[in-house]
């Protein structure tokens, strides 16, 4: 089956720096790739979605100068949190879009930013 | 775009009754419905999930039924031990044009009493 790798599995930051989250495709090639963000307590929500080759696609109210989503390969997405603020804590999580003919999801393993 | 609710928010059980989760979804064009178990500082962990053309579907003491008409598909644990205490969270996954995004319910907190 899909495995998903992400790295890291947590980090802790200083306010004001950026913390790339990074997102590969073992075993199989993802031209998109979807990243949601989890507060304590609340649901999964869509932040963006990485393509392979394009600019990535931002949901509603999620700023695209602070997240800066790149897809670099058909194996790899990145998530960076530029000047990460308390408020950016949270827990983010990778998950590429099931295939037409495989109704399941693949999650990645998730990381629990904290920024202090 | 997809919007999934999902009732209740909170839900506390005795060992050994049944607890049941409901959730509605907006677009028709969704054809997948996963429910999914998130443990304390864990991601979430499939457990059962079922596809547009099935009604219902058994797994054991979980079983998940689907109304298409309704826009509806809810979760059933039967015979709850304290280990089914988690957060559970249904889901909605459209093959049409949002390129099979996933859609999260908001949650339902499952707690069984002792």
């Amino acid at each position: 089956g899909a495995v998903v790798s992400q790295h890291p599995s947590w980090v802790i930051c200083k306010s004001g720096t950026s913390v790339k989250i990074e997102c590969r495709s073992l075993d199989f090639q993802a031209t998109t790739m979807f990243w949601y963000r989890q507060f304590p307590k609340q649901s999964l929500m869509l932040m963006a979605t990485s393509n392979e080759g394009s600019k990535a696609t931002y949901e509603q109210g999620v700023e695209k100068d602070k997240f800066l989503i790149n897809h670099a390969s058909l194996t790899l997405s990145t998530l960076t949190v530029t000047s990460a603020h308390p408020e950016d804590s949270s827990f983010y999580i990778c998950i590429p879009p099931r295939r037409r003919d495989n109704y399941g999801y693949t999650f990645g393993s998730g990381t629990r930013l904290t920024v202090v | 775009g997809e919007n999934v609710e999902q009732h209740p928010s909170t839900l506390s059980v005795q060992e050994g009754d049944s607890a049941v989760i409901k959730c509605t979804y907006s677009d028709s064009a969704s054809n997948y419905f996963p429910w999914y178990k998130q443990e304390l500082g864990k991601r979430p962990q499939l457990i059962i999930d079922i596809r547009s053309n099935v009604g219902e579907k058994k797994d054991q003491r979980i079983a998940v039924t689907l109304n298409k008409t309704a826009k509806h598909f809810s979760l059933h644990i039967t015979e709850t031990q304290p280990e089914d205490s988690a957060v559970y969270f249904c889901a909605a996954s459209s093959s049409g044009f949002n390129d099979y995004k996933l859609s999260f319910g908001a949650g339902t907190t499952v707690t069984v009493r002792a």
